[in-house]
């Protein structure tokens, strides 16, 4: 079956812009999860939706990070006002739950670049 | 605020041999310790979950450890091979709902 997806791959913006990265989580799973890679360090989490709700969004950096999920499926994670420091590889999980414990499925990544 | 540490130096191993990996923690008692593999360009993959009420887990070629009391989990590779080569990071659940804090990750070369 299909795994999480996000899109794009790549993408190139300049300081200052806005931009959405978009997730497409596996089928059924109702816990996701944004976190954000910098080169040589492990994911740090962002945000986690149960359902169409943010159930912790603790790890957001500022309010120029924001992310939906409407439908309680595809969610999108939305910058305004991109910075240099904003370029990270942006990773997207999905579980079956967020309740108790379950393995979670990461989609490939967004890397972001803000010129 | 709590720690994860993940050696920071790659791991160069020869075929065939047994590599192991640190992942040492504090300032926090975690119910359960996850550990992924990371190849570039891609992301995490889940391989193994051991939960603080368990010492030893095991998954075809990969052992895990938990020690609650030094606060570290070790990770083997058996027999490595030259697939195995990637990084590998640990995972702790901060608050319950499967928010995961990550270390660095290390980088396990096996060499043919």
């Amino acid at each position: 079956g299909a795994g999480v997806s996000q899109t794009p791959s790549n993408k190139v913006t300049e300081k200052g812009k806005y931009v959405e990265l978009r997730c497409d989580p596996i089928s059924g799973h109702t816990a996701l999860y944004w976190y954000r890679q910098s080169l040589g360090q492990g994911p740090e989490f962002l945000i986690y939706f149960q359902g169409t709700g943010a159930a912790d969004d603790s790890g957001l950096p500022n309010d120029r990070f924001f992310a939906v999920r409407p439908e309680g499926s595809v969610s999108t994670l939305k910058i305004q006002r991109t910075e240099r420091g904003d370029s990270a590889v942006y990773l997207c999980a999905s579980s079956f739950s967020g309740g108790g414990i379950n393995e979670q499925f990461f989609g490939p990544g967004t890397r972001l670049t803000v010129l | 605020s709590q720690k994860i540490e993940q050696n920071s130096e790659a791991l160069n191993i020869q075929e065939g041999k047994t590599a192991t990996l640190t992942c040492n923690y504090t300032n926090y008692s975690p119910a359960y310790l996850q550990w992924y593999r990371q190849d570039p360009g891609r992301g995490p993959v889940f391989l193994l979950l051991i939960r603080e009420n368990e010492k030893e887990k095991r998954k075809e070629r990969l052992k895990v450890t938990f020690d609650t009391t030094l606060k570290q989990s070790l990770f083997h590779i058996t027999a490595s091979q030259p697939a195995d080569s990637a990084t590998y990071l640990c995972a702790l659940d901060l608050y319950g709902n499967n928010r995961l804090a990550f270390g660095k990750g290390n980088q396990v070369v096996v060499i043919p």
